[in-house]
């Protein structure tokens, strides 16, 4: 059972294009939300994460679009430009519940082409 | 400061052979993470430790996956008797342990490990 599904699994953006991507999580105890950027031959690294009492989050051209409701969370990247060519991974936790392991999406493999 | 290393950074082994992967966390980090990577799919969690607690052990795939943690510090990922379906890139991560919103993982750059 996948609990966290992710999409599309590949995107290509035009340079300074909004990219922008899906997931959607089926335990209502999840209450944290990263999103993770990771380049070839690396580790992910943190992006951007939200807790479910906001319904939006911007960090620069980042921003994390949050549905409690519909159990669902989007990232949007305003402007991509092609070092933000990557593939990005959603997650989800129970951090009031003692911090548990990250639950990831399969994965967008971004391309933003110039 | 120093991030989170592993070593190797790959390994290439015989079917049936033992492997050790090793991470080493960031200093003072309590929380430490296994994850698992195949080609095409998400991260697969694998092991969990915080402090002196017992590990979480809930994600290792079969009883041939095992992992230490020595001194609260740097930890050992084992893998008996490899499997080709074992091939995968090995994430270790660490964290602060709090619950803070703050409190990230962060990973390491892997172990890519390749069962031939």
């Amino acid at each position: 059972q996948q609990q966290v599904k992710q999409s599309p699994q590949s995107l290509i953006v035009q340079k300074g294009g909004i990219s922008i991507i899906n997931c959607a999580y089926e335990n209502t105890a999840f209450d944290y939300f990263p999103w993770y950027q990771q380049f070839p031959g690396k580790g992910p690294a943190l992006l951007i994460a939200i807790r479910p009492d906001v319904s939006e989050k911007k960090e620069g051209r980042f921003t994390i679009s949050f549905n409690k409701s519909a159990k669902q969370f989007s990232l949007h990247i305003m402007d991509s430009q092609p070092g933000d060519s990557a593939t990005y991974f959603c997650a989800a936790s129970m951090r009031d519940s003692g911090n548990t392991p990250l639950v990831f999406g399969k994965g967008t493999r971004l391309s933003v082409i110039a | 400061g120093a991030g989170v290393s592993q070593s190797p950074s790959n390994k290439v082994t015989e079917k049936g052979k033992d492997v050790e992967l090793r991470c080493d966390p960031i200093s003072g980090h309590t929380a430490l993470y296994w994850y698992r990577q195949s080609l095409g799919q998400g991260l697969e969690f694998l092991i969990y430790f915080q402090g002196n607690s017992a590990p979480d052990k809930s994600g290792l795939p079969s009883d041939r996956f095992s992992a230490e943690r020595t001194g609260g510090s740097v930890s050992t990922l084992t893998i008996q008797r490899t499997q080709q379906e074992d091939s995968a890139v090995y994430l270790c991560a660490s964290s602060s342990g709090t619950r803070l919103v703050s409190d990230e993982q962060y990973f390491g750059p892997g172990t890519r490990l390749t069962v031939t």
